[in-house]
């Protein structure tokens, strides 16, 4: 079945930066688009970057652009999630998400959780 | 990339009909059959529960019904159960490869 694993998730102070990673299992990844999705505590969803299933089709949200990276290896089945020059309000649950065959997310990872904090 | 617009919270008993509404521009959800909503139970990752306005992915019980009209998107849940508590979710191609998320909608089920 298909299933996605986020990780690299922690406590960072404002100014620093992590990288998040998304493993996919179970689908042919290659063919997919894929999303990153953010969920700051206690709040709504908030779409923070796509990417084609061969990568070379990068999109972001006015929030993180400039700032965030989204990458892919397909060889590897994974996603990335190069966050720099991270502030206060980019605390939330991070989400890798798959694409179905028009903008939908048809399935989710249960998230990792970035802090960032002094 | 403003956010839609929805209710904070809903509530019905058990067996009873609601809608949730997700108001947007003729930019996103007037300008595109692509909303979908989502299910979000406490602690746990969102489930697409309707995509492209009004279709099911299987398995999703057609006691889900989605809808739009003009820039106005509604999920309507028949038969309320227990299990329907959670919050909810539009979401709408916002054009551009961009898009927008409903502020969510938390039904209680009395």
């Amino acid at each position: 079945q298909v299933q996605l694993v986020e990780s690299g998730g922690g406590l960072v102070k404002p100014g620093g930066s992590l990288r998040l990673s998304c493993a996919a299992s179970g689908f042919s990844f290659s063919d997919y688009y894929m999303r990153w999705i953010r969920q700051a505590p206690g709040k709504g969803l908030e779409w923070i970057a796509d990417i084609s299933s061969s990568g070379n089709n990068i999109y972001y949200a006015d929030s993180v652009k400039g700032r965030f990276t989204i990458s892919r290896d397909n060889k590897k089945k994974s996603l990335y999630l190069q966050m720099n020059s991270l502030r206060v309000d980019d605390s939330a649950l991070y989400y890798c998400a798959r694409e179905g065959i028009t903008p939908y997310l048809d399935h989710w990872g249960q998230g990792t959780l970035v802090t960032v904090s002094s | 990339q403003s956010a839609l617009t929805q209710p904070r919270s809903v509530s019905g008993s058990p067996g009873q009909s609601l809608t949730i509404s997700c108001a947007g521009t003729n930019s996103d959800v007037g300008g595109y059959n692509y909303v979908s909503w989502y299910q979000q139970h406490p602690g746990k990752a969102p489930k697409l529960i309707i995509f492209d306005v009004r279709e099911r992915p299987p398995g999703v019980p057609d006691r889900f019904s989605g809808s739009k009209s003009g820039n106005t998107a509604s999920l309507t849940i028949s038969g309320l159960q227990s299990e329907d508590e959670a919050d909810y979710y539009c979401s709408s191609y916002a054009g551009t490869y961009t898009y927008v998320f409903g502020g969510g909608t938390t039904v209680t089920v009395l």
